[in-house]
């Protein structure tokens, strides 16, 4: 069983509407889950990142960790064609501040115009 | 502009033939660090290096040296390729991780696509 869990999707949705990006993962040392975006042909590019459980809003991105259901996800508002991408979890331990990640395998999101 | 910058972007061998990937980076980051992406695995470590000269094996290094003989730059050698070593592969850098400390920013190159036939 890998550590990461993630759909791969293709999840394909019409613009405007609200996406759910979902990771679970087995390791209960991991404190920092990170979400990555990676577009065709591109390097993986820090979306957002939280610590420990709870909430964290970035205008229309919402990331949310449920550190009890070793559950994280990541929320779209208002989703754009320029969304399309690939979306990669990722989470490291406290002890090194995030320079050893461990990834989700990435789940492709298509916003049809 | 801050960068990593990867070379070749593609390339296509042969089986057992030696090959370097350039990787460098102009940020001044002390943790480098290399990755192969494959099909709904995501990205797994081959290697990293902390600083210069210090560099340690992450889940998948099998087939594959690095070294760090500078800051800047930090190749990845596949001394003798074989097929299942076919994937996309990034090279990332970052200030090093402090324990309890704030997260720091991974910055990933361009992936550079191999092929061994």
């Amino acid at each position: 069983q890998k550590e990461v869990e993630q759909d791969p999707g293709p999840l394909s949705v019409p613009e405007g509407a609200i996406v759910s990006l979902n990771c679970t993962y087995s390791n209960s040392a991991f404190q920092y889950f990170m979400w990555y975006r990676q577009y065709s042909r591109k390097g993986p590019e820090l979306l957002m990142y939280t610590y420990s459980s709870g909430n964290k809003e970035d205008g229309r991105f919402t990331a949310q960790v449920d550190k009890s259901s070793k559950y994280i996800s990541l929320f779209i508002r208002d989703s754009q064609p320029s969304d399309s991408a690939t979306y990669l979890c990722a989470m490291t331990q406290i002890n090194n501040a995030g320079n050893m990640l461990t990834f989700g395998g990435g789940t492709r999101l298509m916003v049809k115009p | 502009e801050a960068q990593v910058t990867q070379n070749p972007r593609y390339l296509i061998t042969v089986t057992g033939k030696k090959l370097t990937v350039t990787c460098s980076q102009n940020m001044n980051h002390e943790y480098m660090s290399w990755y192969r992406q494959d099909p709904g695995l995501g990205l797994r470590q081959i290697y990293y290096s902390m600083n210069v000269e210090v560099t340690d094996k992450g889940d998948v290094p099998e087939g594959y040296k690095v070294s760090r003989k500078e800051k800047r730059n930090f190749p990845l050698i596949l001394e003798s390729p074989s097929p299942n070593q076919t994937s996309l592969y990034f090279c990332a850098s970052s200030l090093p991780g402090l324990a309890g400390g704030p997260l720091n920013e991974q910055f990933f190159g361009p992936g550079t696509r191999l092929t061994v036939l």
